[in-house]
């Protein structure tokens, strides 16, 4: 069964600072793994996934996130917070093969001060 | 481009009665996922919709069944619903594929209370 680590319920940084949402997971195989975020009462938007090739994936609005498969780890990041940046960021994961269903983790709440 | 749409985006019902969810998948998509988020959680994986048929389910009852239309559009049904039912539910829609890459984008989603 696969599963999905947010270790932090909220995070708390001053605007202009880098931050950074940690995601940890387990899943058998290689996996494709996803970062979503979610503004109040909407859905998710999608930020970045990584499929294959360089653990430093690009994505949108500033983002980025490292793949560590020693660490089994895909945190996120940012080099400067804005107060716009605050919402809840969901990481996602799934084997590369078969399944196609994403595995969420419980959230990660970003607070943005100015 | 239109992205995912979901109707209606609020509803209340009682407990026992049934509800009927709707989706209409982002221009060119064609499979369709259904999560339930419940207060305070991440989504869960319900069902995935392809071909008219489910080819995938998460761990939930047989009260939560589904449909998909030759337009590639879908429905969520729950029957004899329960307190615990009250969640946002959201649809996703991706590409197909045996080896697909493809991301789920997801809907607005459609937050169901029970009482």
């Amino acid at each position: 069964a696969q599963s999905v680590a947010q270790p932090e319920d909220q995070v708390n940084v001053a605007e202009g600072n880098p931050l950074t949402v940690k995601c940890t997971y387990s899943v058998s195989g290689n996996p494709y793994l996803f970062w979503y975020v979610q503004y109040p009462n909407r859905g998710l938007q999608f930020l970045l996934k990584y499929i294959t090739g360089d653990n430093l994936v690009k994505g949108s609005y500033g983002f980025e996130a490292e793949f560590n498969k020693s660490q089994t780890s895909f945190h996120l990041k940012k080099p400067s917070a804005l107060v716009s940046d605050s919402a809840l960021y969901f990481c996602a994961v799934r084997p590369n093969t078969g399944r196609r269903a994403l595995t969420f983790g419980s959230g990660t709440r970003l607070q943005v001060q100015p | 481009d239109a992205g995912v749409t979901q109707s209606p985006t609020h509803l209340i019902k009682t407990r026992g009665q049934q509800v009927t969810l709707r989706c209409s998948p982002k221009s060119g998509h064609d499979t369709v996922s259904w999560y339930q988020q419940a207060l305070g959680q991440g989504p869960q994986f319900i069902f995935q919709y392809y071909e008219e048929e489910e080819r995938q389910r998460g761990n939930f009852p047989d009260r939560f069944s589904g449909h998909q239309f030759p337009n590639y559009s879908s429905e969520l049904n729950v029957n004899a619903l329960l307190l615990g039912d009250s969640a946002l539910y959201l649809c996703a829609s991706s590409l197909p594929g045996p080896l697909s890459t493809d991301t789920q984008y997801f809907g607005p989603g459609t937050r169901l209370t029970v009482l």
